[in-house]
């Protein structure tokens, strides 16, 4: 079966701690982004690429880094400068740019 | 940059009944314009798409209609069932050169 997968599903760190949120996609396409989404925000964009080895920064890419060695993986790491790092966190993928995004089933990440 | 306005809120309907949610875009360039819906602890899915060479888009219960003049897509649920709430999203881009923009969310409510 084809799809995009996020793990894990909870995590819980504490705080000054850097925690990488896991996202894998096997549907061959070749952008992906993260999105943040907090109760009433809907989604905010943190980072996105289109190809292997390039990503860019999103709206909010503050306190966030990732990297994009190999087409099916874009992991993010949340760094301990990120100021309000609680929050439910998403990665998608699509063919092409800004065109049919499919969406894992999110990371709730809380920070303590 | 494009800026998406999405009303309301929330909506509270009785099964049976119609759903309508209101988005409105800032950029007269962008050309598609996708929904989707968010179940509590999930990823977004996308439910139904328009671009802008067309005006109205139907599948089974659901439908968008898009005004290019005015600006404004909106989504139409016909025949409501429980199983229809959840938060809806509406977004707009410019295919193949940005990203998705998304509305803040619409929490539908159906009652039986």
């Amino acid at each position: 079966d084809g799809g995009i997968t996020q793990s894990p599903k909870y995590l819980f760190r504490k705080e000054g701690q850097n925690v990488t949120l896991s996202c894998e996609q096997n549907l061959n396409h070749d952008a992906m982004y993260w999105y943040r989404q907090d109760p009433g925000q809907g989604l905010r964009l943190i980072y996105y690429s289109q190809i292997v080895n390039d990503f860019q920064k999103g709206d909010i890419a503050e306190g966030y880094s990732v990297s994009r060695e190999k087409k099916e993986s874009f992991p993010l790491t949340v760094t301990s400068a990120q100021k309000n790092p609680t929050a439910f966190y998403l990665c998608a993928c699509s063919k092409e740019a800004a065109y049919e995004q499919y969406f894992g089933p999110g990371t709730r990440l809380t920070v303590t | 940059g494009e800026n998406v306005e999405q009303h309301p809120s929330t909506l509270s309907v009785q099964e049976g009944d119609s759903a309508v949610i209101k988005c409105t875009y800032s950029d007269s360039a962008s050309n598609y314009f996708p929904w989707y819906k968010q179940e509590l602890g999930k990823g977004p899915q996308l439910i139904i798409d328009i671009r802008s060479n067309v005006g109205e888009k139907k599948d089974q219960r659901i439908a968008v209609t898009l005004n290019k003049t005015a600006k404004h897509f909106s989504l139409h649920i016909t025949e409501t069932q429980p199983e229809d709430s959840a938060v809806y999203f509406c977004a707009a881009s410019l295919v193949g050169y940005s990203t998705l923009t998304f509305g803040k969310g619409t929490m539908l409510l159906v009652s039986p």
